[in-house]
């Protein structure tokens, strides 16, 4: 069975950093890209940051460009998403996510989620 | 990265059809055929359920489908049940390893 089980969410005070962690079973991991998706408390889906299956291939959003870095460790099936510089409004529900093959494909597999507060 | 346009509110009665539109630009939903729709209910993960405008993932029932037209794509769920209620969500592949989401359309089951 496909599995994603993000981990690292937590409480931060703004200009702080937080590491989330995702991990991945039941399925070849580096084989496919991977998405960080989230959604601010009672809003909609914002797409974060994805990588490829390789990791020789990041992309991100606007809001969190040079200060977000996605990364995996292959050896380990897990997805790491480093958040620098935090601001109020990257609180949110922090989603894992695995393509169908690759981003345009499609995301066929998401985790519960991890929750990052950015408060003082 | 300009979000992608849903209306906020949808509804049906059992048994019915209804049609979520989800419009973009030629740089996102008219440039790729990498329209998704998503499925979320309260508290829940969000669940796939049309990739690359049409297909159906197994496991989703044929009531759900999937078309594109233009700038516009569009989710028809038909023979509606009360389990279909809920947040529906549309995202296109945006180009330069981008995605992009729409803001969301809330389905009432009357």
């Amino acid at each position: 069975e496909v599995q994603v089980l993000e981990s690292g969410g937590g409480l931060v005070q703004p200009g702080g950093s937080l590491r989330l962690s995702c991990a991945a079973s039941g399925f070849t991991f580096s084989s496919y890209s991977m998405t960080w998706v989230r959604q601010a408390p009672g809003k909609g889906l914002e797409w974060v940051s994805s990588i490829s299956g390789a990791a020789d291939y990041t992309f991100y959003a606007d809001s969190v460009k040079g200060r977000f870095a996605i990364s995996r460790d292959n050896s380990k099936n897990t997805l790491y998403l480093q958040m620098n510089n935090l601001r109020a409004e990257d609180t949110a529900l922090y989603y894992c996510a695995k393509a169908v093959l690759v981003l345009k494909d499609g995301l066929d597999a998401w985790g519960q989620g991890t929750l990052v507060t950015v408060s003082s | 990265q300009s979000a992608l346009t849903q209306p906020p509110s949808a509804s049906g009665s059992p048994g019915q059809s209804v049609t979520i539109s989800c419009t973009g630009t030629s740089s996102d939903v008219g440039g790729y055929n990498s329209v998704s729709w998503f499925q979320q209910h309260p508290g829940k993960a969000p669940k796939l359920l049309i990739s690359e405008v049409s297909k159906r993932p197994s496991g989703v029932p044929d009531r759900f489908s999937g078309s594109k037209s233009g700038n516009t794509a569009s989710l028809t769920v038909s023979g509606l049940q009360a389990e279909d209620e809920g947040d529906y969500y549309c995202s296109s592949f945006g180009g330069s390893g981008s995605l992009v989401f729409g803001g969301g359309t809330k389905l009432t089951v009357l």
